[in-house]
């Protein structure tokens, strides 16, 4: 059964990189057609969608977001990462990864995700 | 961008209860529209997708609807396990996909 999970730290200083690493357990991450993304939600607010990353390494940015952030993969690992440049206390939100379909139309499995605070 | 608006912002209602919610999108967006729940601490699920498909293991109780700019969430007999808050998406535009503000069903 697949599974992702997010991992990286939980305090991250203003104007410093926010890196978190999304592993994909039960299955490998470039053995099927699929597309994974990174979402987050602000404490009490709604979601956000950040980006999403095909196994080739093809990507797509939420243009909101899109000079600040960077989604690689690497399927050696069976991981997915996100960066995330000059963050402010508006970047504080739960991180989640997920899976999209086939033909990157919905997200049909979800990370846990995790809670990232920027703060001094 | 593609703006999504959920209707309402809250609704209260009772086990037992058919409720339905709406979300509409600000242009046409055939029937690329998801729906997901979410329960508080909790990661959102899919739902429904494309509007009207469910998906595997979700009970047939839910069921979407619409197409173009206006669709609905419709429970037909609210379970305890129901009361949470659900979110709609599109995904028409892949470049840029957009979630609705969220609809919190409480008892």
């Amino acid at each position: 059964q697949l599974q992702l999970q997010e991992s990286g730290p939980g305090l991250v200083k203003p104007s410093e990189t926010l890196s978190l690493t999304c592993t994909v357990s039960g299955g490998s991450i470039s053995s099927s057609s699929y597309y994974w993304g990174w979402i987050r939600q602000p404490p009490g607010k709604g979601l956000e969608w950040i980006g999403r990353i095909y196994y080739s390494g093809s990507t797509f940015y939420n243009p909101s977001l899109r000079s600040r952030v960077t989604i690689s993969v690497d399927t050696s690992k069976n991981q997915f990462s996100l960066k995330l440049s000059s963050v402010t206390a508006a970047d504080t939100a739960v991180y989640y990864c997920a899976r999209l379909d086939s033909g990157g139309w919905y997200f049909d499995l979800w990370g846990r995700g995790t809670l990232v605070t920027v703060s001094s | 961008d593609i703006q999504m608006t959920q209707s309402p912002s809250s609704l209260s209602a009772s086990v037992g209860d058919r409720v339905t919610l709406t979300c509409r999108a600000s242009q046409s967006i055939s029937s690329y529209l998801n729906w997901y729940q979410q329960k508080p601490g909790k990661a959102p699920q899919l739902l429904i997708y494309a509007a009207s498909s469910l998906q595997s293991g979700v009970p047939s109780r839910f069921s979407g609807s619409g197409s173009g700019t206006d669709f609905t969430l419709t429970i037909s007999s609210l379970q305890p396990e129901d009361f949470a808050t659900y979110y709609c998406q599109q995904s028409y535009s892949a470049l840029m996909y957009t979630f609705g503000q969220g609809t919190r069903l409480e008892i």
